[in-house]
Formats: C-alpha cells, sequence, structure tokens
C-alpha cells in the first residue's frame, strides 16, 4: 500500500476486555515500530521488530501487552485485560533501515479509550 | 541513556515571521537527527531531518542546523503560514532503530 495503514481508527474498551490492533506497514519494510502516545506527549517506545524478529521489547509496560509480527509484514499489538491508564493512541512505523538513512513513516494510529 | 530535551513547549509567532524550535541531546553517538509535524489527531510526519556528517540542511522554508560539538539541532520555519501551525517534535537515534523524542512543541501561527 502507499502508507502504514492501521485498524481500527478508534476502539472503545470495557476495562478487562482483550484488545487487538493491527498495522499493516509499508511494503518492503523490514523495521516495524509500537509508540504509545498520550495526549500532549510526544510518542514513546513499545517495541521493535526486525522482519518477524521481535528484537526490542524494553517499552512495553507490562505483561498484558503483547506483540508479534508472524510473517515478517503485518503486525498485531494485545492489550490484555485493559486499564484505564491503557488509553492512548497507539502508533505503528516502519521503515527500511534507519541506521542507513531511511525514513521512518507512521500510521494514523489507534485510539484506545479504556472506560 | 539518551535523552532529548526540546524548547520551548509554546511558541507563538505572527504569520509571516520565523520560528526556531531547539532541542539538545545526551549521547555523542547519536548520528541521525529527524523531525515531525503532528496536527491534532493525525499522525506524526516527517518534515525533515539530518545526519551528523552534515551541519545544515534547507527545503523550501524549512531548515535544520546540527551543532555537534554542542549536541544541539535546531529547526527553523520562515515565512510561517497558518498551515504551520502543529506540534513538531524532534528526535535523536540511539543505536541502529529507538529514536528518542523531545516533548514536544506547540507552534501557534497568529494571523
Amino acid at each position: 500500500g502507499a502508507g502504514v495503514s492501521q485498524s481500527p481508527r478508534y476502539k472503545v474498551a470495557k476495562r478487562g476486555q482483550d484488545v487487538a490492533l493491527r498495522c499493516d506497514p509499508i511494503s518492503g519494510h523490514v523495521s516495524l515500530f509500537w509508540y504509545q502516545q498520550a495526549l500532549g506527549q510526544g510518542p514513546e517506545f513499545l517495541t521493535y521488530f526486525q522482519n518477524e524478529a521481535q528484537l526490542d521489547k524494553s517499552g512495553l509496560p507490562s505483561d498484558r501487552f503483547f506483540a508479534e509480527r508472524p510473517e515478517g509484514s503485518v503486525s498485531t499489538l494485545k492489550i490484555q485485560r485493559t486499564q484505564q491508564e491503557d488509553s492512548a493512541v497507539y502508533l505503528c512505523a516502519s521503515s527500511t533501515r534507519l541506521e542507513r538513512g531511511e525514513k521512518l513513516f507512521f500510521g494514523s494510529g489507534t485510539q484506545l479509550s479504556v472506560l | 541513556g539518551e535523552n532529548v530535551e526540546q524548547h520551548p513547549s509554546t511558541l507563538s509567532v505572527q504569520e509571516g515571521d520565523s520560528a526556531v524550535i531547539k532541542c539538545t541531546y545526551s549521547d555523542s553517538a547519536s548520528n541521525y537527527f529527524p523531525w515531525y509535524k503532528q496536527e491534532l489527531g493525525k499522525r506524526p510526519q516527517l518534515i525533515i531531518d539530518i545526519r551528523s556528517n552534515v551541519g545544515e540542511k534547507k527545503d523550501q522554508r524549512i531548515a535544520v542546523t546540527l551543532n555537534k560539538t554542542a549536541k544541539h539541532f535546531s529547526l527553523h520555519i520562515t515565512e510561517t503560514q497558518p498551515e504551520d501551525s502543529a506540534v513538531y517534535f524532534c528526535a535523536a537515534l540511539r543505536g541502529n532503530y529507538q529514536l528518542i523524542w523531545g516533548a514536544g512543541t506547540k507552534l501557534i501561527i497568529k494571523p
């Protein structure tokens, strides 16, 4: 596709419910990132994939957060037993090789509201 | 670890004037510095970036300068227009993949 695609665009969940957020990166992009963005703040790193390998998950806030990218393209961020503090915009971004001067492109995000 | 400080947090300028946003970083090994613009409810969009082997880069009304010795870089927007109103984020690359972000600057263009 032309850009990074995320779905759903908005998600309302009841506290305790599980949610799954989808990211479809730009075709051919090796690197995929998930970020969490609270209102009025910058993106906070959650996790990083290179192809299907999850090389860094140090930013995941708790073991309720899980991400996968089984075939090296589409990725899913799953949040189990959602809590109100999970409410935020979840951004996905993809790139070829950042360290080689390539650019990082963001999706439109999923706005998660936990009631 | 890398830390990026950005200021001001809010900047209000008259339409047509210039705007400057500054960032400092702590890791001297950082070698890539992008700037993103984010309008309300929209995705961050890359507007300009610079690598550490270059001191300045310009793209029409937007320029970025980098001072490696002082470990700071700045975004310059000239002849500001209403559509420049947004939140701007700087970032510095730590290692091979992790971008460390500034806290953002809300730019307001007054008509």
